[in-house]
């Protein structure tokens, strides 16, 4: 079956760390370029990041560059992001999506259930 | 930064109208427009990818169209199961999602 499964959310305190993981299955992880959105309770979308299909490239979105790492192990078919000096404003659903990226298409076209990320004292 | 606006915000329709979303960019995307499903509880599903192209196994009641600046999503006849927030979302540079439109039942 194809999908994608996240772990890691919780509740923690302001600037402190976590690492939200995200197993994939039923397609050859290591050819896709996979995504990180995130949706603040009540909230619209908000892209993330997004690391290429060999790891070479990553990007981030304003609000958490500098501050997020995006990382993939192709071996164990996982996607990660390390979060640190997290905020409160940071609290949302965190989705892990496959995505489609090239020179002229970016888009995700399976996303997995989400883990809730709660940054309060 | 492009921005996105997409319109109405809300609506409330009735099982068999036709329903019409739009999505406008504040510069020329070319075809960089996406359009996604989300239920409450759920996570997004993509429908439409490339302004037009129907995500397959997706029902061909919905539809995509447009070009540039100025985007049209299209729910021939509205079904019971797509009373749900529907989010644009272009690629110019880095990704951005649309605010969302939710259609709920009338």
């Amino acid at each position: 079956e194809v999908q994608l499964v996240e772990s890691g959310g919780g509740l923690v305190q302001p600037g402190g760390s976590l690492r939200l993981s995200c197993a994939a299955s039923g397609f050859t992880f290591s050819t896709y370029a996979m995504s990180w959105v995130r949706q603040a309770p009540g909230k619209g979308l908000e892209w993330v990041s997004t690391i290429t299909g060999s790891g070479d490239s990553t990007f981030y979105a304003d609000s958490v560059r500098g501050r997020f790492t995006i990382s993939r192990d192709n071996s164990k078919n996982t996607l990660y992001l390390q979060m640190n000096s997290l905020r409160a404003e940071d609290t949302a659903v965190y989705y892990c999506a496959k995505a489609w990226y090239g020179d002229n298409y970016w888009y995700f076209d399976l996303w997995g259930r989400g883990t809730l990320v709660t940054v309060s004292s | 930064d492009i921005q996105m606006t997409q319109s109405p915000s809300s609506l409330s329709a009735s099982v068999g109208d036709r329903v019409t979303i739009t999505c406008q960019a504040s510069q020329d995307i070319s075809n960089y427009l996406n359009w996604y499903q989300q239920k409450p509880g759920k996570a997004p599903k993509l429908l439409i990818y490339d302004a037009s192209n129907l995500k397959t196994g997706v029902p061909s009641r919905f539809s995509g169209s447009g070009s540039g600046t100025d985007f049209t999503f299209t729910i021939s006849s509205l079904q019971p199961e797509d009373f749900a927030i529907y989010y644009c979302q272009q690629y110019d540079n880095l990704p951005f999602f649309g605010p969302g439109t939710k259609v709920d039942i009338k």
